[in-house]
């Protein structure tokens, strides 16, 4: 059974500063997703990771996969308030199966 | 139309009760999801619908119960809920061929 677990589980950043959330899945995983979370509200896609080596960017946030470390990386470049919400990663055991990570709550603080 | 809705958005009722949460996507996605999220906690996958079957249920209580009437919409009827079954409740729709699930805004539900 695919399990997921992230760390930090809470990151407090100052603005401007660069950091990396952790993702590592326990078993194959076809495909590696990145969501986020603000409070009270549903979930935003922000990536799907299809294979291994695969990056992809977005403004501040660049996600990568490495599927012989089991692992995929959420980093933070020169964060902003904006960026402050909870990112959960989640692998998939089929098509539609999503095992979702504890989630990281990110604050960024002037 | 790119968007899941949900209705309602926020639901009280109590443990006698029988109500249904309704989910609606118009992107002619053929996968339909129910996700549960107790706070601070990460979604648990409750139903997958494909192309209108039931495709995965995974051991959620029979006071549970999903519908899928048509391609474009999703029920969950409720009946005598626990207050342990407060949460938030996520729909959300995929395509499938782009890997993708798009979730709709949620309903918070609170069992009295």
């Amino acid at each position: 059974e695919l399990k997921v677990e992230q760390n930090p589980l809470f990151l407090s950043m100052q603005e401007g500063k660069n950091y990396t959330i952790y993702c590592n899945y326990s078993t194959t995983s076809d495909r590696l997703y990145w969501y986020r979370q603000d409070p009270g509200k549903s979930l935003e896609s922000l990536f799907v990771l299809l294979s291994n080596g695969a990056v992809k960017q977005e403004g501040r946030l660049m996600a990568s996969l490495d599927t012989k470390a089991r692992l995929s990386t959420l980093h933070i470049t020169a964060a902003v308030h904006d960026l402050s919400a909870t990112y959960f990663c989640a692998g998939s055991e089929d098509t539609d199966k999503l095992i979702f990570g504890t989630g990281t709550r990110l604050q960024v603080f002037p | 139309d790119t968007e899941v809705t949900q209705t309602p958005k926020h639901l009280v009722m109590g443990m006698t009760n029988k109500k249904s949460l309704k989910c609606e996507q118009h992107m002619g996605h053929r996968a339909m999801y129910w996700y549960k999220q107790k706070a601070k906690k990460p979604p648990e996958l409750m139903f997958v619908y494909s192309y209108e079957k039931l495709s995965i249920n995974e051991s959620v209580p029979s006071r549970f119960s999903p519908e899928c009437p048509n391609s474009s919409l999703l029920n969950l009827h409720l009946h005598a809920l626990q207050p342990e079954d407060s949460a938030l409740y996520l729909c959300a729709s995929s395509p499938r061929w782009t890997y993708e699930q798009y979730f709709g805004p949620g309903t918070r539900l609170t069992v009295t």
